[in-house]
Order: structure tokens, then sequence, then C-alpha cells
């Protein structure tokens, strides 16, 4: 199974963009990029998704580079209550492995 | 409302004394799946069911049982809990997609925290 690296932690003034990368070096063709959080003392929740093209939705957007070996999520600007965990995970069509590691810690400072 | 419903969310219970985690699903979701998380080590995979009658382990699977008898329910089942099991346990589960050539979401639980004294 690929796997992900991801910092620790990151630290973002509110009202500011953050970007959160994630690695994935030995990302297969049809892995796609999933992002999770994890808002404290509450169970993960889907942010957004994506194969190869950059996508955007209501609470983020995902900027995939061109080789796919790296992704990063965008919060156009965070707030206070954006701060949690943000997990990079990828998924196989058919194998359903939803495989987290131990994320990004995001802090907002106000 | 959409959601994925554990219990009990809070339980301590001592070694060996069986005890069972639940998990119900509105969404008629076909995959469902079982995480412990703990401190440092992230959200680990126990057993994931992919629909009724099938099961499969994930990462950590040493001590737990699971049954899918039902599409909406997949209990977690510890035979003989020790105290290495304390830990915050999610639920989580998802539609197959009728196109193979993308991944769904996983919806998850609150979590059920569970001390094993």
């Amino acid at each position: 199974d690929a796997k992900t690296t991801q910092p620790n932690s990151m630290e973002s003034n509110e009202e500011e963009p953050v970007h959160l990368p994630c690695n994935h070096s030995t990302i297969s063709g049809t892995d796609y990029i999933h992002w999770y959080r994890q808002l404290p003392s509450q169970g993960p929740e889907y942010v957004i998704h994506g194969l190869t093209s950059n996508v955007n939705n209501r609470m983020a957007s995902l900027a995939i580079a061109e080789d796919r070996k790296s992704s990063t999520l965008i919060l156009h600007r965070a707030t206070l209550r954006d701060a949690a965990v943000y997990y990079c995970i990828l998924i196989r069509p058919g194998t359903y492995k939803y495989i987290f590691g131990t994320g990004t810690r995001l802090k907002v400072l106000a | 409302e959409a959601q994925v419903t554990q219990n009990p969310r809070y339980l301590i219970t001592v070694t060996g004394k069986k005890l069972t985690v639940t998990c119900s699903q509105n969404m008629n979701h076909e995959y469902m799946s079982w995480y412990r998380q703990d401190p440092g080590l992230g959200l680990r995979q126990i057993y994931y069911s992919m629909n009724v009658e099938v099961t499969d382990k994930g990462d950590v699977p040493e001590g737990y049982k699971v049954s899918r008898k039902e599409k909406r329910n997949f209990p977690l089942i510890l035979e003989s809990p020790s105290p290495n099991q304390t830990s915050l346990y999610f639920c989580a589960s998802t539609t197959l997609s009728s196109s193979s050539s993308d991944t769904g979401e996983l919806f998850f639980g609150e979590g059920s925290r569970l001390t094993v004294l």
C-alpha cells in the first residue's frame, strides 16, 4: 500500500491561507488522494478528494502536483474552528484500504 | 440525517469481561470499518466489511471479532478484553460506488472510549 508523509504540526494565523502538504511518492496511477480532518473530541470528517486535477469545494481546495507525488490541501482563510488534525490518505478503487497515518496537527492563532 | 451511530460512547470494564461495541449506519452503505486511535499512533484499522457476511482483517485485528449479519450493523466484539485494548474506537462506513473508477468518502461515528482495567 502506498504511504503518505505529512508534517507533524503546523501553525497559521487566523484569516490567513493555510497550505498543508502531503508527500506520496509511491502513489500508483489509480490511487485517489483523500483528505480528512479530525476536530477535537470528534470522529474524522471528509474534506476533499481528487485524482489528477485540482479540486475545489466549500471547505477547501486540493492542489495535486503534475507527477502526483505530492498534494496540498488549501484552506483559503483559516478560522479557529479549522484547528484539527488533517489526514492525507491514498485510496485505490476496489481495495477500500483506508489507511490513516498520524496526520498534521494544525494550530490556528487568533 | 445521515449518520453512523456507536454505542456505548464511554465504557470502563475489567480484564476478561466480554463486551460489544455496536455500530449502525442509516445510509445503506456496503462498506463498514472499525479503527482504533491511540496517542502517537494515529488511526489504525481493525477490521472492515465489504458487505453482509463479508469481513476482512485490517492492520491490528488481534483480540477483536466482528460480524456483519445485517447491512446496517457492524458490531465490534472483544471476547476477553485486556488493558492494551484501552483506546478510542471509531466506526466508519461508505458506499461502494457504482462507478468502480471512483472512491467514496468515509463517514465516521463519534467514537467509543474504552478503558480496560
